[in-house]
């Protein structure tokens, strides 16, 4: 299986500073047409996970633009331009591409 | 604005099994997209269960394989998960959910915790 492992693990920012995901795979993850389904999701305590960006650096509709994706091959980030107190929460990166599908760790991320 | 919603007890006995449903509202179950389960023991992270695929595939984690069934319920616009000879390790919070055609989990239920105890 495809282990997707994030750092850090857990991350204390200011208000307004950026912050920085990291998600490594273990192989490489390709679908016959060439998408590759890294996605990242959000979750607040208490709550269900959302998604964030899919394919790598796609914002889903209505997710804020402080939020982008980048990476290839095996390396994956997700970046938050400038961090707002609703960003707390856990953040994971996931894959969809091969089965079994699978999920990084998850980072959580603090204010200071 | 499609949802889903899991239901299902929230106790079931070791050895016993575990049924939740996931009831689907503003959207057909048939109208093309590939539906799963997730899952999240307390304070843990995210592990993926399985999937049920509208070309009439069913996928599951090796892990569970084993002890996991999903089927489809077209008439009332839902599906279920059945996962049996649970034990304290199956805690957790079960949710269902959609895999859209963006290539993530974009539609979440709110989960429901089921506690395996006697």
């Amino acid at each position: 299986e495809i282990v997707l492992t994030q750092t850090p693990l857990s991350s204390l920012v200011t208000l307004g500073q950026p912050a920085s995901i990291s998600c490594t795979a273990s192989e490489r993850f390709v679908h016959s047409d060439g998408t590759i389904d890294l996605s990242w999701l959000h979750q607040r305590p208490g709550q269900p996970p959302r998604l964030l960006i899919y394919r790598i650096s796609n914002r889903l509709s209505g997710v804020p633009d402080r939020f982008s994706g980048s990476g290839a091959g095996t390396d994956f980030t997700l970046k938050i331009s400038r961090v707002e107190a609703e960003d707390v929460g856990i953040y994971y990166c996931t894959q969809a591409t091969k089965f079994p599908y699978t999920f990084g760790q998850g980072t959580k991320l603090e204010i200071k | 604005q499609v949802q889903v919603q899991e239901s299902g007890p929230g106790l079931v006995k070791p050895s016993e099994t575990l049924s939740l449903t996931c009831v689907i509202s503003g959207l057909s179950i048939t109208t093309g997209y590939n539906w799963g389960w997730i899952r999240q023991p307390p304070g843990k992270g995210l592990e993926w269960i399985g999937s049920m695929y509208h070309s009439g595939g069913n996928y599951f984690n090796p892990s569970l394989k084993s002890r996991v069934t999903i089927s489809v319920d077209k008439s009332n616009n839902q599906f279920s998960l059945n996962l049996n000879s649970v034990t304290a390790a199956d805690t957790a919070v079960y949710y269902c959910a959609r895999l859209g055609v963006v290539g993530g989990f974009d539609v979440w239920g709110q989960g429901t915790l089921v506690t395996v105890s006697s």
